[in-house]
């Protein structure tokens, strides 16, 4: 069985504060990361697609790094804002040619 | 730029009855299409995909079936629903250039949450 794990599942913090998740995933086999935003009431919307070990990507104040050879990665938010409310899933594409999905973690920011 | 559209939105429907879901893409030729299920407390699942008209492949047995009768139509269908058929269910579009790599990005339409009395 490929799972890919997110934790935590759920994570409240206050505006301003910096935040980081983490997405475990099969290290063998392995192409490509690809990390989602899912606001309520809205579609899944890419933020990164990552393939190299070491690999780190930035969108504003979001940021993700990848670790192949141990199979993780991680996604940071630094001062949180209300609008950055979201799931966030991650999902690893191997072997297989789909892409697996994790659960997600669940960000809520408070004003 | 792309779209993606699905229908209906939200749809409550009896044990046993049929099912169709549409999803249709516009401004690409050609896109590979995915539907995929979010069940309760579970992550996304991919049940069917697609690489062009007629060609469908599945990833879970169930009760559920899909055609592509046209190049950007996508849809999702069952006989008979099953309580456990109820979700989330989403579509998906990407680009079919870079092969089996791994590096397409999958966008999503907006959902349609099925729930089976």
């Amino acid at each position: 069985i490929l799972n890919v794990e997110q934790s935590p599942q759920s994570l409240h913090v206050q505006e301003g504060d910096s935040t980081n998740f983490t997405c475990s995933f099969p290290s063998s086999n392995f192409y490509a990361l690809h990390w989602y935003r899912w606001e309520t009431a809205k579609s899944p919307e890419a933020l990164f697609v990552m393939t190299l070990n070491g690999d780190e990507k930035k969108k504003g104040r979001i940021s993700a790094t990848l670790n192949t050879k141990e199979g993780y990665s991680y996604l940071y938010i630094k001062g949180s804002q209300p609008e950055d409310s979201a799931t966030y899933l991650c999902a690893w594409w191997g072997q297989g040619g789909k892409l697996i999905f994790g659960q997600g973690t669940e960000l809520s920011v408070k004003p | 730029s792309q779209t993606i559209h699905q229908w209906p939105a939200t749809l409550v429907q009896p044990v046993g009855s049929p099912l169709s879901l549409e999803c249709t893409v516009e401004g690409t030729s050609n896109p590979n299409l995915y539907w995929y299920r979010q069940a309760a407390g579970r992550g996304l699942q991919l049940l069917f995909y697609s690489v062009g008209i007629g060609q469908i492949s599945s990833e879970v047995p169930q009760n559920l079936s899909a055609s592509r009768p046209q190049d950007r139509q996508f849809i999702l269908s069952s006989k008979k629903l099953l309580l456990s058929d109820s979700g989330f269910y989403l579509c998906a579009w990407s680009g079919s250039t870079s092969g089996s790599d791994g590096t397409d990005t999958q966008y999503f339409g907006p959902g349609t949450r099925l729930t089976v009395l």
